[in-house]
């Protein structure tokens, strides 16, 4: 079991290029997470998936767009991406809603420049 | 906003001390949770305690939760220099949201 998986694990853009980053879970979990984690800031929920064909906002969606697209893969996509969305971005997943155990992967390290 | 915050942001111990971090919260929830974060890696979990439970222990960590005053802590005991990570709590409601605090960086000095 690799548990959740992301990739790119570090990617640069210029200020306005786009990119996916995209997540993947081999634990069949329904529910899966997109985070931001920024120095002295803790995590903030981008976006989550309660279940397969399902996506909600979290506490700080403003410039990003995901896509469930079947129960393995959730994918988050930066449009234009701007300098405020550097950060390391965190995949999770729980078997059901927030309420329950969250497995983490290991992380994007994102800079835009 | 962020439901949880951390008490100290650092702390730093000697080998085979205990270890007590705090977390508290603003407003009701159902569980809380505790992570921990190895410096470049993803969190992992530690243990969870539900809002109608006191106290959970899992091996050498000790949870309290005391809904009265928004708080919970963490204590770990007889600490080693493989426990150095950032800890943090996090909450959930009855919503889909889960909340994290702005964690606490213990270093455990061999």
């Amino acid at each position: 079991n690799a548990g959740v998986t992301q990739t790119p694990k570090f990617q640069v853009l210029k200020t306005g290029q786009s990119m996916t980053l995209q997540c993947a879970q081999d634990m069949n979990h329904n529910s899966m997470y997109w985070y931001r984690q920024d120095p002295g800031m803790g995590l903030r929920l981008i976006y989550y998936s309660a279940s397969e064909g399902t996506t909600d906002k979290g506490e700080v969606p403003n410039g990003y767009n995901v896509s469930r697209l079947n129960k393995r893969e959730f994918s988050l996509r930066l449009e234009s991406a701007a300098p405020s969305q550097t950060s390391v971005y965190f995949c999770a997943s729980s078997e059901a809603r927030s309420n329950e155990v969250q497995f983490f992967g290991p992380g994007t390290r994102l800079t835009v420049l | 906003s962020q439901q949880g915050e951390e008490d100290p942001q650092a702390l730093s111990i000697q080998e085979g001390e205990n270890a007590t971090m705090n977390c508290s919260y603003k407003t009701s929830i159902n569980n809380l949770q505790w992570y921990r974060q190895n410096s470049g890696r993803g969190l992992v979990h530690l243990i969870l305690i539900r809002s109608n439970e006191r106290e959970k222990h899992s091996g050498r960590l000790r949870v309290t939760l005391d809904t009265s005053k928004k708080s919970s802590s963490l204590l770990i005991t007889a600490s080693r220099a493989a426990d150095t990570a950032s800890y943090f709590c996090a909450t959930s409601n009855t919503g889909n949201q889960f909340y994290f605090g702005t964690g606490t960086s213990l270093t455990v000095i061999p």
